[in-house]
C-alpha cells in the first residue's frame, strides 16, 4: 500500500489567484495522478504525472490552468491558475501499487473554495 | 465516459448483505473489474478486482457473471460504516492505465 498526504487539506481563496496543492507518498512511484471532484459529481482525471518528463493532460485540462511539477519519485504539485468560483473542487492526488494489479491509492483530498 | 451502469442510489438494513450491480457490457477481454467506494470527505478507497472468477477478500466478494457482462459486489454484512459512493470501473490492467470514475451508486446503510 502506499500512504499518500495532500497540502492543504482545505482553502478558501479569492478569484483571479493562484493556489499550489502538494503530494507526497511515502514510497518511490512512477506515475502520479491528479484528479478533480466538482461537487456532487465523481471523479475526472486532470493529468499524469511522470518523474523526469512533461504531465499528460487529459481533454478539457491545459497546462496554463493546471501546471503540474514531479521532480523526484515521491513528490508532486498542482497548481490551479487564475482560480474563478467554477474550479471549487476538491483536488485529489492518486498512485497504483505499481505491482500489475491496479490498485490506486488516494490521498485524503484538497478542498478548494474560491470566492 | 465510463463503461459501466450502475443504479444511481441503493439502501441496504444494517446487518443485511449488501448486493450492488453493475453492467459493462461492452467488456474487452482484457479489461478487469475494480470496485472502490468513497466515503463522504475522503478519497476513494480500493475494494477488490477480478477477471473472470469470483473474488473475495476481507471487504467483499466480486461476482461476475460468465459472459462477463455484469458483476456484483457483495458486502456480507453492512454496517454503517460502509454507507458510501460505490464505483465499478473497467479497465486493462496496465500500470498507469487510467481509471474512468463513473456516476457510482450510493448505499446508504440503515439502522
Amino acid at each position: 500500500s502506499a500512504v499518500i498526504s495532500q497540502k492543504p487539506s482545505r482553502d478558501i481563496c479569492q478569484r483571479g489567484t493562484s493556489l499550489t496543492i502538494q503530494c507526497q507518498v511515502d514510497s518511490q512511484v512512477t506515475m502520479m495522478f491528479w484528479y478533480r471532484q466538482q461537487p456532487g459529481q465523481s471523479l475526472t482525471l486532470i493529468a499524469t504525472a511522470n518523474q523526469g518528463s512533461e504531465a499528460t493532460y487529459e481533454s478539457g485540462f491545459v497546462i496554463d490552468k493546471f501546471p503540474i511539477s514531479r521532480p523526484n519519485l515521491t513528490f508532486s504539485t498542482l497548481t490551479v491558475s487564475n482560480m474563478s468560483p467554477e474550479d471549487s473542487s476538491i483536488y485529489l492526488c492518486s498512485v497504483e501499487s505499481g505491482v500489475g494489479t491496479g490498485e490506486l491509492f488516494f490521498g485524503e483530498g484538497s478542498r478548494l473554495t474560491v470566492l | 465516459d465510463a463503461k459501466t451502469t450502475q443504479p444511481p442510489s441503493m439502501d441496504c438494513a444494517e446487518g443485511r448483505a449488501a448486493n450492488l450491480p453493475c453492467n459493462h457490457s461492452t467488456i474487452s477481454g482484457n479489461e478487469y473489474v475494480y470496485w472502490y467506494r468513497q466515503i463522504h470527505s475522503q478519497g476513494p478507497q480500493y475494494i477488490i478486482h477480478g477477471l473472470k472468477n469470483n473474488e473475495t477478500n476481507e471487504m467483499a466478494s466480486l461476482i461476475i457473471t460468465e459472459d462477463r457482462k455484469s458483476s456484483t459486489l457483495i458486502l456480507p454484512h453492512a454496517t454503517l460504516r460502509d454507507t458510501a459512493v460505490y464505483y465499478c470501473i473497467v479497465r486493462v490492467a496496465t500500470y498507469g492505465q487510467n481509471f474512468v470514475f463513473g456516476p457510482g451508486t450510493r448505499l446508504s446503510v440503515l439502522p
